[in-house]
């Protein structure tokens, strides 16, 4: 089976940076997605990633180790809009995707 | 735009009574559609995986008497909650997948507000 964890809130101010981290027990995946999904929502997609290593998207990172079981999203310059949850989602080759648990993010003023 | 459909929207429906919920894949052909349910503030949970022209495939827990889906052509797929309950009431969403196992190529539907009084 696979299991996946995501801290279940957080908290960050505007203009600050925020990790938000993705762990996760799996035989085997092609590759781990993060959503951002404001609540009542559909997810948006922000990013994959197939290989170790950091990928970069305007204010929005991320990175995985598939040695460490280990992904995080890194989100920068916080503004109040990006206050959502985050979900990451490991990608079983196309057939269909595992949800973690989701991170509720709230940025203050 | 949206590249995925789903409607209603919003549904309000008496308990004992069935409602269908319809996903469009808008301008490509979706061999694959997705089930998911999320109750308020938890992730999105698989219901069932639906490919064109076959039966759907049930997560476990999931009863596919009640949850029927019907994937009859490649842009559309329905769910179908039968004899509705208040424990159904839920946010219901679809994405589809062109089947070419790209990062680019899921998509999710808007979401389908379902509660059942």
């Amino acid at each position: 089976g696979q299991n996946i964890d995501q801290p279940t809130e957080m908290t960050a101010t505007e203009g600050a940076i925020v990790q938000i981290n993705c762990t996760y027990q799996t035989s085997g995946f092609n590759g781990l997605f993060w959503y951002q999904q404001h609540a009542g929502e559909a997810p948006t997609f922000l990013s994959y990633n197939v290989l170790d290593g950091l990928e970069e998207k305007g204010r929005f990172s991320s990175f995985l180790s598939r040695s460490k079981g280990y992904s995080y999203l890194l989100l920068k310059e916080l503004q109040m809009k990006d206050s959502a949850s985050y979900l990451c989602a490991l990608d079983n080759y196309g057939q269909n995707f595992v949800f973690g648990p989701g991170t509720r993010l709230s940025v203050l003023p | 735009g949206a590249v995925v459909s789903q409607h209603p929207s919003r549904v309000i429906c008496k308990s004992g009574t069935s409602v269908k919920i319809e996903c469009r894949s808008l301008d490509f052909q979706a061999t694959t559609m997705f089930w998911y349910r999320q109750f308020p503030k938890q992730s999105l949970m698989l219901m069932a995986t639906s490919n064109e022209g076959s039966k759907a495939t049930y997560e476990q827990g999931v009863e596919k008497d009640k949850f029927l889906i019907n994937h009859a052509s490649l842009t559309l797929s329905t769910l179908t909650v039968t004899s509705a309950h208040p424990e159904d009431s839920s946010f219901y969403i679809c994405s589809a997948s062109d089947g070419t196992r790209s990062s680019n190529t899921i998509y999710f539907g808007e979401g389908s507000w379902l509660t059942v009084v």
